[in-house]
C-alpha cells in the first residue's frame, strides 16, 4: 500500500520556536507538497518540491521554508512559530503524470 | 484551473446510490476532473479522475456530460464511511508539480 507518513498527529508548541514537519513516503513519488487546511479557507498550498532539493512556493509560502534532500523525504520548516501558524497541516505526493495525489493523516499544530 | 460549484451538503441513505454534482463550466479541452473527499480529521483521498469518457474504478463512478461543463461522481451503495466532504477539481493533465485547488466541496451524510 502507498504510504505518505507525517512524524507527529498533534503537536503544541510556543511562540518563536523553530519547528519542524516531517514527511515521509514510500512510492519513489517525484512530486511532495505542504498544505495547511483552516475551517472556512479549505486547503492551501504552502510549498512543492518536484525533485530532490528543488523547491517552489506555493500560495501562501510566507513564514515557512522547506528542505528535500532525499527523493523520499519532505520537511516544512516554521522558522520562528506565530499562532497564526496554528492549523492542519497536510503533506501530499504524486507521480509526474495524470495520478491522483496520496495525501498523509495531518499534523495538527498548535502554537501557544 | 477552472472553477467549480458543489451543492455545499447532500444527505442519502445508506445502501442506496450517492450521485455528487459538479459543475465546471469553463473547463479547457486539456483539463481533468478529479474527485477527492476528506473524512473528518483525516487527509484527503484520491477517488477518480477522468478527461472525456464516463471512468469506473473500485470505489466510485465518474459521469461526465458530453460538453464536459458538468459531473457527476457516484457511489453505488454508499455505506455510513462514505460520510466526508467530496471535492471536485479540475485541473490540467500532465500532472504538473503544481498542487491542487480545493473548493469548499459537498459535506455528504449518509443517513443510517
Amino acid at each position: 500500500d502507498v504510504k505518505v507518513t507525517q512524524s507527529s498527529r498533534y503537536l503544541v508548541k510556543r511562540t518563536g520556536e523553530k519547528v519542524f514537519l516531517e514527511c515521509v513516503q514510500d512510492m519513489d513519488h517525484e512530486n511532495m507538497f505542504w498544505y495547511r487546511q483552516d475551517p472556512g479557507l479549505g486547503l492551501r498550498l504552502i510549498y512543492f518540491s518536484y525533485d530532490v532539493k528543488m523547491k517552489e512556493k506555493g500560495d501562501i509560502p510566507e513564514g515557512y521554508s522547506v528542505s528535500r534532500e532525499k527523493k523520499e523525504r519532505f520537511s516544512l520548516i516554521l522558522e520562528s512559530a506565530s499562532t497564526n501558524q496554528t492549523s492542519m497541516y497536510l503533506c501530499a505526493t504524486s507521480m509526474v503524470g495524470n495520478y491522483g495525489y496520496t495525501f498523509g493523516s495531518g499534523t495538527r499544530l498548535t502554537v501557544v | 484551473d477552472a472553477k467549480t460549484t458543489q451543492p455545499p451538503s447532500m444527505d442519502c441513505a445508506e445502501g442506496r446510490a450517492a450521485n455528487l454534482p459538479c459543475n465546471h463550466s469553463t473547463i479547457s479541452g486539456n483539463e481533468y476532473v478529479y474527485w477527492y473527499r476528506q473524512i473528518h480529521s483525516q487527509g484527503p483521498q484520491y477517488i477518480i479522475h477522468g478527461l472525456k469518457n464516463n471512468e469506473t474504478n473500485e470505489m466510485a463512478s465518474l459521469i461526465i456530460t458530453e460538453d464536459r461543463k458538468s459531473s457527476t461522481l457516484i457511489l453505488p451503495h454508499a455505506t455510513l464511511r462514505d460520510t466526508a466532504v467530496y471535492y471536485c477539481i479540475v485541473r490540467v493533465g500532465g500532472g504538473g508539480a503544481d498542487g491542487l485547488t480545493f473548493g469548499k466541496g459537498t459535506h455528504l451524510i449518509i443517513q443510517p
